[in-house]
């Protein structure tokens, strides 16, 4: 089944406790993306990537970063993640005019 | 800069009613425009896209939009809505790439039975 998969779905952390949230696609698209969605403000893109090895930053990239070392994985890292990146997360892969979503990953940072 | 504005971020309808869901936005430039739908707990999935062609465009689950180039929209509509459309509803566009897609703020649609 074609899917983006991302990890944890669900994750509460503290101020400044690095953490990762992974993101994989079996469907073999060059793109893919990170967007954060919040409450009146839609999704806001953080990071995307043409292909392997290139990423380039979204909308909203501050505090986040990401690495494209192989195809089918696009992990978000938050080095130091504060409260203000208290979130629900989508990871997406892109394919003929068509994005595809992950089911999300909703952070709360305290 | 591009923006989407959805003019509605709640519209309560009554099951078999027509729903009309409002995107407007801003660009000068040829745009792609899409419309996502996400339910409860899940991610976004889509429901129709224009990318070229005819104005009038029909989407999954009996929906259908209409771009207006002149009046810089692209409206959502069906005719007669069911409980199960209640969702809320992205509108999306980008201007001829798609590393740039820009999302509204959404539409929350209740369907009341």
């Amino acid at each position: 089944e074609a899917q983006v998969t991302q990890n944890p779905r669900y994750l509460i952390t503290v101020t400044g406790k690095k953490l990762t949230v992974t993101c994989s696609q079996n469907m073999n698209h060059e793109y893919m993306s990170w967007y954060r969605q919040d409450p009146g403000l839609g999704l806001r893109q953080i990071y995307y990537s043409m292909n392997v090895e290139v990423t380039d930053k979204g909308d909203v990239p501050e505090g986040y970063k990401v690495s494209r070392k192989e195809k089918r994985n696009f992990p978000l890292i938050l080095e130091s993640p504060s409260p203000n990146q208290t979130s629900l997360y989508f990871c997406a892969s892109l394919r003929g005019g068509e994005l595809f979503f992950g089911e999300g990953s909703r952070l709360t940072v305290l | 800069a591009q923006s989407v504005t959805q003019l509605d971020s709640q519209v309560p309808v009554f099951e078999e009613a027509p729903v009309e869901l409002r995107c407007n936005y801003s660009s000068s430039v040829s745009v792609y425009l899409f419309w996502y739908v996400q339910y409860p707990n899940q991610g976004l999935q889509l429901l129709l896209k224009y990318l070229s062609g005819s104005t009038l465009v029909k989407g999954i689950n009996g929906f259908e939009a209409e771009f207006n180039k002149s009046q810089t929209s692209f409206h959502l509509r069906k005719p007669s809505v069911h409980i199960s459309d209640t969702a809320e509803y992205f509108c999306a566009v980008s201007e001829g790439g798609y590393n740039k897609l820009i999302f509204g703020a959404g539409t929350r649609l209740a369907v009341h039975p």
